[in-house]
């Protein structure tokens, strides 16, 4: 089955730099990859989402990219604010009728003031 | 956009006692529901699988009689803890999803059982 690898754990950035986060994916029949923002006690929230026939999807200060080949997605945060600290869970799917993700750890990331 | 509510938010139980959680889609019918546990610091941990109107599917090591899923409705699925003691104690949330839309997630329920 398939297995969702995140690094790294724990993220500490300065405020107005950039985070990246990467995941990595062991079945290559997976084709939709979203990226979740959990706050201390509250849902997770999609913030980003990608499908396997693109590579690279941006949406203001955060994008995703894609690498099928390699087996690999990561998600880029430019511009950091304090309001960017959560944790992050990378996921993958099959798009199919019932679409079970397959979670990573998760990344705590820190911005610093 | 789609909006999932879980209820209750937090509850605390004796040990012996059931609880149960409700996940509700409130503008959407939710073809099919999953209920995860969080532990803290962790990731979120697939329970089960619920499609209306058929048995949930639990993932390997939950017990099913211990945690029993009903999918009555399309709006609708309800999670009970039975007889809960307390290494259940854990964050549960739910997540809905309607046919090929993204996921979307219940606020949590906060269980502590004393």
């Amino acid at each position: 089955g398939e297995n969702v690898e995140q690094h790294p754990s724990t993220l500490s950035v300065q405020e107005g730099d950039s985070a990246v986060i990467k995941c990595t994916y062991s079945d290559s029949a997976s084709n939709y990859f979203p990226w979740y923002k959990q706050e201390l006690g509250k849902r997770p929230q999609l913030i980003i989402d990608i499908r396997s026939n693109v590579g690279e999807k941006k949406d203001q200060r955060i994008a995703v990219t894609l690498n099928k080949t390699a087996k690999h997605f990561s998600l880029h945060i430019t511009e950091t604010q304090p309001e960017d600290s959560a944790v992050y869970f990378c996921a993958a799917s099959f798009w199919d009728s019932n679409y079970q993700l397959i979670w990573g750890a998760g990344t705590k990331l820190i911005i610093k003031p | 956009g789609a909006v999932v509510s879980q209820h209750p938010s937090r509850v605390i139980c004796k040990s012996g006692t059931s609880v149960k959680i409700e996940c509700r889609s409130l503008d959407f019918q939710a073809t099919t529901m999953f209920w995860y546990r969080q532990f803290p610091k962790k990731s979120l941990m697939l329970m089960a699988t619920s499609n209306e109107g058929s048995k949930a599917t639990y993932e390997q090591g939950v017990e099913k009689d211990k945690f029993l899923i009903n999918h009555a409705s399309l709006t609708l699925s309800t999670l009970t803890v039975t007889s809960a003691h307390p290494e259940d104690s854990s964050f549960y949330i739910c997540s809905a999803r309607a046919g090929s839309s993204p996921l979307h997630f219940g606020n949590g329920t906060r269980l502590t059982v004393t």
